[in-house]
């Protein structure tokens, strides 16, 4: 039972455009989320997280959106660079240490 | 500062051979994760501690896994015997449990493990 969804693999947008990732979920009990970042090789960084009782906040380039009643967060980048290009993670945790990840979707940002 | 230090960064070894890796969290963190991923099951959790003791191992694939934390800057995740399937890259994260809010993990660059 796959409870946090990625269903996009893979996107590709151009410099300095915007980059919308997003990210649903099934159990409402999650009170917190989190987007990573992964490049080949290393581990994934963490980089922007939001509380179940928010629904956005807002990191530089970085913001991320969540819709409770949709069960859905989305992570905007704008505007996007060449080295944001990597694999992104949304996971989400219910009361205590456990996260749970998506499938992960590769973002290529084009020169 | 020193992020999460895992050891070694690859294994190779043959079926039936006992693997050992090794994970040392960031200094003052009181939480530890293991995870491991492979490209059927994605990321997932295996074992967690908080000041050393495990708290939720429910991730642990059978009894040929096995993870301890001897001490605070110090921690072993065993495949005893090793088998193919086993073959993922494993992570290591530590986490602070100190301060107000929630506090995010921070990973190592992870165990590539092949069994062959």
């Amino acid at each position: 039972d796959q409870q946090v969804k990625q269903n996009s693999p893979s996107l590709s947008v151009q410099e300095g455009r915007i980059s919308i990732l997003n990210c649903d979920y099934t159990n409402s009990m999650f009170d917190y989320f989190l987007w990573y970042k992964k490049y080949p090789a290393e581990g994934p960084t963490f980089l922007i997280s939001i509380s179940s009782i928010k629904d956005k906040n807002e990191d530089g380039r970085f913001t991320v959106f969540l819709n409770k009643s949709a069960k859905h967060l989305s992570l905007h980048i704008v505007p996007s660079q060449p080295g944001d290009s990597a694999v992104y993670f949304c996971a989400a945790r219910t009361s205590g240490s456990r996260l749970t990840f998506g499938e992960g979707t590769q973002l290529t940002v084009n020169p | 500062d020193a992020g999460v230090i895992q050891s070694p960064r690859h294994e190779v070894t043959e079926m039936g051979q006992e693997v050992t890796l090794r994970c040392k969290p960031i200094s003052g963190h009181d939480y530890l994760f293991w995870y491991r991923q492979t490209m059927m099951r994605g990321l997932e959790l295996l074992i967690y501690f908080n000041n050393n003791v495990p708290i939720d191992d429910s991730g642990m694939p059978e009894d040929r896994f096995s993870a301890k934390m001897p001490n605070a800057s110090f921690s072993t995740l065993k495949i005893q015997p090793s088998e193919p399937r086993d073959s993922a890259v494993y992570f290591c994260a530590s986490r602070s449990g100190q301060g107000v809010g929630n506090q995010p993990q921070h990973f190592g660059d992870g165990t590539r493990l092949s069994i062959l």
